[in-house]
């Protein structure tokens, strides 16, 4: 099973400042999640694609966050403009339809908005 | 709303000690899937379990689905510092959705 690519790995912003990070390999018929994880909030989903199609993005502050596969095998959280309360890691993840396969996790981008 | 709350939170151990790792929820899981998360890396799946009552054994780390599916518990004999890490309890959320969520995870510290 091919590994989850994500990069950054790390990235220190400064508020107000637009943050892109991408996920890498997604094969065209999995499902790809984007999570975050804060020592408070644990892991918390923020939206999840099939074949390239948004499903559900109802986890996601909007107004500032944006998720999209530019193509089959990359994925993007897009985060216009930063702010501190931002600071996490965040995780993509590959799952399959048959969800009991699992999920791949990538090994996160740890990002900070100063 | 599904839930799953894991208990302890917090594990610190020595090395040999054996231990055990709740994940509970009042909702009924089709199924639910246990991960292992290092620092500075994602979780990383150990096992699935499917059928009420069901035991899966990896090594040292024995599974367990409660009857009533709505409960599991991970034990480990004879923990090793390798086994530090968050350990994870997930369900899925919905049908047939891919979509999991999670517990929010039991730190384990296992000291030489």
């Amino acid at each position: 099973d091919a590994r989850v690519t994500q990069t950054p790995r790390h990235k220190v912003t400064e508020m107000g400042q637009e943050v892109t990070m991408r996920c890498q390999p997604i094969l065209g018929h999995n499902t790809v999640f984007w999570y975050r994880q804060t020592m408070m909030q644990g892991l918390e989903l923020l939206a999840y694609f099939r074949n390239r199609a948004p499903l559900d993005d109802s986890g996601m502050p909007k107004d500032r966050f944006s998720a999209e596969m530019p193509d089959a095998t990359l994925a993007t959280l897009k985060i216009q403009p930063s702010e501190p309360r931002d600071s996490a890691v965040y995780f993509c993840a590959r799952g399959t339809f048959g969800w009991n396969g699992g999920y791949t996790f990538g090994s996160g981008t740890r990002l900070t908005v100063v | 709303t599904q839930l799953l709350e894991q208990s302890p939170q917090f594990l610190s151990i020595q090395e040999g000690e054996n231990l055990t790792v709740y994940c509970n929820s009042s909702s009924v899981f089709s199924s639910l899937q246990w991960y292992r998360q290092e620092p500075g890396e994602g979780p990383v799946l150990l096992v699935t379990v499917v059928t009420g009552g069901e035991v899966k054994k990896l090594k040292r780390l024995t599974f367990q689905f409660g009857d009533a599916r709505k409960d599991s518990s991970l034990h480990i004999t004879a923990a090793q510092p390798g086994d530090t890490g968050l350990y994870l309890c997930a369900g899925p959320s919905g049908s047939n959705t891919g979509k999991l969520i999670f517990g929010q995870g039991t730190t384990l510290q296992v000291k030489p």
